[in-house]
């Protein structure tokens, strides 16, 4: 199957830095891409959707000037924690799909997120 | 709003024996609906997924998955269970009417003992 490769798989920051994590579609070219975060022992919870060239949509609750995300081409997207704290730290994981929701979506092997 | 539920967090099997895994959701509209596994430092990987058509879909590994409506359900199976399948096993589920999105449920954490 396709590979999307998300980068780094663990990072450590301090408190009030910002880390930016990336989302590569290796092997095909992603329409769309998407942000999720992930809780211990609890589902992944969309965050944002990413259109090639257009703005990420964002859920409900999500701030969008902290978790700011950039789809600039059709094989990369990225996802900044601004001014990360404490309460940031969890698991950041990205999806890619070229196509609708009838298309297969590929996922990464997600972030370690731990902030200081 | 669309949900899903995974009413199972663990399950333990033995290696042999049958397994299926329990997924219900709700909808309003005509559900696109996933499968998908995650191992340890490994991103999800799709087992199965149903559109439309058969209601019971083939996926990789030697599972399966049942959609019935009546029930809101896609139960995920398999015959015969290896240690291999060891994993935490995600069922997901998108709908036009509610953009192209996919909802998961909390998963289910399945141990396979020998």
């Amino acid at each position: 199957g396709a590979v999307v490769s998300q980068h780094p798989s663990r990072v450590i920051c301090k408190s009030g830095t910002s880390v930016k994590i990336e989302c590569r579609s290796l092997d095909f070219q992603a329409t769309t891409m998407f942000w999720y975060r992930q809780f211990p022992k609890q589902s992944l919870m969309l965050m944002a959707t990413s259109n090639e060239g257009s703005k990420a949509t964002y859920e409900q609750g999500v701030e969008k000037d902290k978790f700011l995300i950039n789809h600039a081409s059709l094989t990369l997207s990225t996802l900044t924690v601004t001014s990360a704290h404490p309460e940031d730290s969890s698991f950041y994981i990205c999806s890619a799909r070229f196509g609708g929701l009838s298309a297969e979506a590929f996922f990464g092997q997600g972030t370690r997120l731990t902030v200081v | 709003a669309q949900s899903v539920t995974q009413p199972d967090i663990h399950i333990t099997v033995s290696e042999g024996a049958s397994l299926e895994l329990r997924c219900n959701y709700s909808y309003g509209a005509t559900p696109y609906l996933f499968w998908y596994v995650q191992s340890p430092g490994q991103g999800l990987q799709l087992l199965l997924k149903y559109f439309s058509g058969d209601t019971l879909v083939q996926g990789i590994k030697g599972f399966e998955a049942e959609f019935k409506r009546s029930q809101s359900s896609f139960n995920l199976r398999k015959p015969s269970v290896h240690w291999s399948d060891a994993a935490e096993y995600f069922c997901a589920v998108g709908s036009m009417e509610y953009g192209n999105k996919l909802v998961f449920g909390a998963g289910t954490i399945l141990r396979v003992k020998s």
